[in-house]
């Protein structure tokens, strides 16, 4: 499986300001997609970052909220925009080697807005 | 988002036992099927994929897969302490190739 690095592992935010999360795959990826799980929740798919196109985005989510950066294979970013306490969550990278196989994920971002 | 159900537990065992993971999905088309595992604090670990119908076995862990009933499952033998962890099961939507997940089954094997 990739060896998948994200961060920053966790932060504490002000409301109305913004973070940028970061993915970095040690190998080509064909499939990166981002979650959130909120306490005690499962995961909910945000998008699937598309390199370079736009990001397949999930009921629910929008691209001013959370915009997507994939400029190769092996990179992602996933933006938090205008922060607010309900986003206050843990943000997941995940990849997929080929498509139609199975996910690895990375470490996570456990995001407090204060 | 498509629906994958699973019992929410939480699911107690004694050491030693069988746990048994249940899950349903609603989309006909999905073909992939995957298990995972998530410690507290921590992120979702693969541990099991499944593709076709019928039983496939890893050390103690069978995944069990029926496609006409939408059903897929997990079982653990001879559960440990640790195999304590809230399991996942997550269906891979046909074409869009997205994951989606139940909302997780918390286990806890009692020593």
């Amino acid at each position: 499986s990739a060896v998948i690095s994200q961060k920053p592992s966790r932060d504490i935010c002000q409301r109305g300001t913004s973070l940028t999360i970061q993915c970095q795959v040690d190998s080509q990826v064909t499939m990166m997609f981002w979650y959130r799980q909120q306490p005690g929740q499962s995961l909910t798919l945000i998008a699937t970052a598309n390199q370079g196109s736009e990001a397949t985005y999930e009921s629910g989510f929008v691209i001013d909220k959370f915009p997507i950066s994939r400029p190769n294979l092996t990179f992602s970013t996933l933006t938090v925009s205008n922060m607010s306490p309900e986003d206050s969550s843990i943000y997941l990278c995940s990849v997929a080697v080929t498509k139609n196989t199975e996910a690895f994920f990375g470490q996570g971002t456990r995001l407090t807005v204060v | 988002q498509k629906e994958v159900e699973q019992n929410s537990g939480p699911l107690s065992v004694p050491e030693g036992a069988i746990a048994s993971l249940n899950c349903t999905y609603s989309d006909r088309v999905s073909q992939s099927f995957f298990w995972y595992r998530q410690y507290s604090g921590k992120s979702p670990e693969l541990i099991m994929s499944i593709y076709s119908n019928g039983d496939k076995e890893d050390g103690r862990f069978t995944a069990q897969l029926n496609k006409a009933s939408q059903y897929v499952s997990l079982l653990i033998r001879d559960s440990q302490p640790s195999d304590s962890a809230t399991y996942l099961c997550a269906v891979l939507e046909t074409g869009a190739n997205n994951l989606f997940f139940g909302t997780g089954t918390r286990l806890t094997v009692i020593p």
